[in-house]
């Protein structure tokens, strides 16, 4: 079966370290996107991409980025791990033509 | 103002209740919407997707009122398992953008 994978599903890292959280898909699916989840603000989008060699900012960007070298992979990497980016983060994938969003599990962030 | 507004609850309603959600979007070139279902600790779900006429599926049924920018979930004879949190979500331009969600818990 298809399925949307993210690891590693938990990190503790410190201020100022390069932290990168894989996603990888297997329903070759052109659209990918990373949120960011916190209490009281919902899914935040981060990163998103249409296709290989595309990306694209969402409403939370500053401090990640995202590269898309082939269909299945979009690493969110957080160049600089500050406090702020505590979180627990999504990566999910969407067919061209349906607006059903497949999610992984997630992947819980504490950047101490 | 945030792109996609919902009343973060929480609903608690004892079972076989109607309880019913809303959300409302700032965007009018949005295009499709949905709600997603959220269990504690667990990643979104579709739920179903919501059309222009309006749409039911089961004991759920979605409205969309474009002039309004305006989205509801009515939830009809509610069961235990339908205590999630439920976000309603706007795709404006192939972004898919998310609410914070509304929190219901369906009680014995």
């Amino acid at each position: 079966d298809a399925e949307i994978t993210q690891s590693p599903r938990h990190k503790i890292t410190e201020t100022g370290r390069q932290v990168t959280l894989a996603c990888h898909q297997t329903w070759n699916h052109n659209n990918m996107f990373w949120y960011r989840q916190d209490l009281g603000h919902g899914l935040r989008l981060i990163h998103y991409s249409y296709g290989v060699q595309d990306t694209n900012k969402g409403e939370v960007s500053d401090g990640y980025s995202v590269s898309r070298s082939n269909t299945e992979d979009l690493p969110l990497t957080l160049e600089s791990a500050a406090s702020s980016q505590t979180s627990v983060y999504f990566c999910a994938s969407k067919g061209t033509n349906t607006g059903e969003l497949f999610f992984g599990e997630g992947s819980r962030l504490t950047v101490l | 103002r945030k792109e996609v507004e919902q009343d973060p609850g929480p609903f608690n309603v004892p079972e076989g209740a109607t309880v019913a959600f809303n959300c409302t979007y700032s965007n009018s070139a949005s295009q499709s919407f949905f709600w997603y279902r959220q269990d504690c600790r667990k990643e979104p779900k579709l739920l179903m997707s919501v059309y222009s006429s309006g749409n039911e599926d089961g004991r759920f049924t979605a409205q969309l009122n474009r002039a309004s920018q305006y989205i509801s979930l009515l939830i009809r004879d509610s069961k235990l398992s339908d205590s999630a949190t439920y976000l309603c979500v706007v795709n404006p331009s192939g972004d898919m953008r998310f609410g914070a969600g509304t929190r219901l818990t369906v009680k014995p």
